[in-house]
């Protein structure tokens, strides 16, 4: 199957600084991408979709200048957590959608836990 | 947007017997329905999913079914095993897009 990889798979760093996770489709091109955020013991909650050359899409209640999401080429999405806060600590998982008809096939990446002090 | 709920959010059951969770979805439009079991800290894999244009999949000791009508759809695993335990997600879309998870499962097969 295809393979979706992150990086880091985990970081810890200090409330107010800024975290970069990076979302690679390794063999295939995916104009779209997935976040996710999922809590200790919860679901997987849609964060944004990361659209390639555009603006990233986010649902309702995620402040999108707070998860800044860039997606600059057909095989890298990236979420920047700005100015973390305890709260913001959390597993986040991207995914991407490989082509094919009539429907994709969506492939996760291993997930980056993020713990901020 | 789409709202999925999923019951029971554990579940217990004896080696051997079968285990059913069930979805529901609220957006008629979805039309795709994956199932995922995650074990903790790792990414969530697909085990089964359905389509809207059939009402049941079976794969081996897995099943899913779905009722467009009722909007609702489950997941039947027989002859479970240790193994099976784990935390599964039922999930909606629209073409296998953005997906919409329920709350999660906790199975717990006892040996």
């Amino acid at each position: 199957g295809a393979v979706v990889s992150q990086h880091p798979s985990w970081v810890i760093c200090k409330s107010g600084t800024s975290v970069k996770i990076e979302c690679r489709s390794l063999d295939f091109q995916a104009t779209t991408m997935f976040w996710y955020r999922q809590f200790p013991k919860q679901s997987l909650m849609l964060m944004a979709t990361s659209n390639e050359g555009s603006k990233a899409t986010y649902e309702q209640g995620v402040e999108k200048d707070k998860f800044l999401i860039n997606h600059a080429s057909l095989t890298l999405s990236t979420l920047t957590v700005t100015s973390a806060h305890p709260e913001d600590s959390s597993f986040y998982i991207c995914s991407a959608p490989r082509k094919s008809q009539p429907y994709n096939e969506q492939f996760f990446g291993p997930g980056t836990r993020l713990t901020v002090l | 947007g789409e709202n999925v709920e999923q019951h029971p959010s554990t579940l217990s059951v004896q080696e051997g017997d079968s285990a059913v969770i069930k979805c529901t979805y609220s957006d008629s439009a979805s039309n795709y329905f994956p199932w995922y079991k995650q074990e903790l800290g790792k990414r969530p894999q697909l085990i089964i999913d359905i389509r809207s244009n059939v009402g049941e999949k079976k794969d081996q000791r897995i099943a899913v079914t779905l009722n467009k009508t009722a909007k609702h759809f489950s997941l039947h695993i027989t002859e479970t095993q240790p193994e099976d335990s784990a935390v599964y997600f039922c999930a909606a879309s629209l073409r296998a897009n953005n997906l919409f998870f329920g709350t999660g499962t906790r199975l717990t097969v006892i040996p």
